[in-house]
């Protein structure tokens, strides 16, 4: 069965990078495009980019341009969003999501708080 | 970018009832060439990630209970929960895939009254 397994929760501190993983089974990773969604404690939901886990082409939310790097390793089906110069704003929880019409299949979600 | 509305923002029905959610895009995601309306709709729980509901406009995601329907066309949508249970108890969001930057919908709280 499709199932994308996230990293673990993190905690930075303002002005610090984070890197979150999103690991896909039960699936041709290269198939499909993965894209990162996400949302703030009682907010909705932010798109943030696009990768096409094939070619490696990327597209991200102007929001984020500058800021964010999705990446991935084919070898062992994992995409990466990397955020830099974090600061509090970005305390949220990050998903990964598999699109195939619209977004069929996601990740547990990953927690990143952002606080010094 | 596509700038998708969404109303109301809440609502209260009862069980049984119908539940209607409507959601409007700032142009059309009407792709001419093979007639689709490339917009979804997802229901997220508490706690939970978003959970497909349809796609296409109309066209419901696989184990997703007949109850739910999708209508519209161009800029104008509606997500309807024709005998709203207990477990539809949720926010739903709409999406539209149309461009290369997708973008949601605010969402709309579902609760029984």
């Amino acid at each position: 069965q499709v199932q994308l397994v996230q990293s673990g929760a993190e905690v930075k501190k303002p002005g610090a990078s984070v890197k979150v993983s999103c690991k896909a089974s039960g699936y041709t990773f290269t198939s499909y495009d993965i894209n990162w969604v996400r949302q703030a404690t009682g907010q909705g939901l932010e798109w943030m980019g696009w990768m096409n886990p094939n070619s490696g082409n990327t597209g991200y939310a102007q929001k984020f341009q500058g800021r964010v790097t999705m990446t991935r390793n084919t070898s062992i089906s994992t995409a990466y969003m990397e955020l830099s110069s974090l600061r509090s704003e970005d305390t949220a929880v990050y998903y990964c999501a598999r699109r195939v019409t619209g977004f069929d299949y996601w990740g547990q979600g990953t927690l990143v708080t952002v606080s010094s | 970018d596509i700038v998708m509305t969404q109303s109301p923002d809440s609502l209260a029905v009862s069980l049984g009832e119908r539940a209607t959610i409507n959601c409007k895009s700032s142009q059309s995601v009407l792709y001419s060439s093979n007639n689709k309306n490339y917009l979804a709709w997802y229901q997220q729980k508490p706690g939970q990630p978003p959970k497909l509901l349809i796609y296409w406009a109309s066209t419901r995601e696989s184990g997703v209970p007949d109850r739910f329907s999708g209508s519209g066309s161009g800029t104008d949508f509606t997500l309807t929960i024709s005998s709203l249970q207990a477990e539809d108890v949720a926010v739903y969001y709409c999406q539209q895939y149309y461009s290369t930057l997708p973008t949601f919908g605010p969402g709309t709280k579902v609760d029984i009254k």
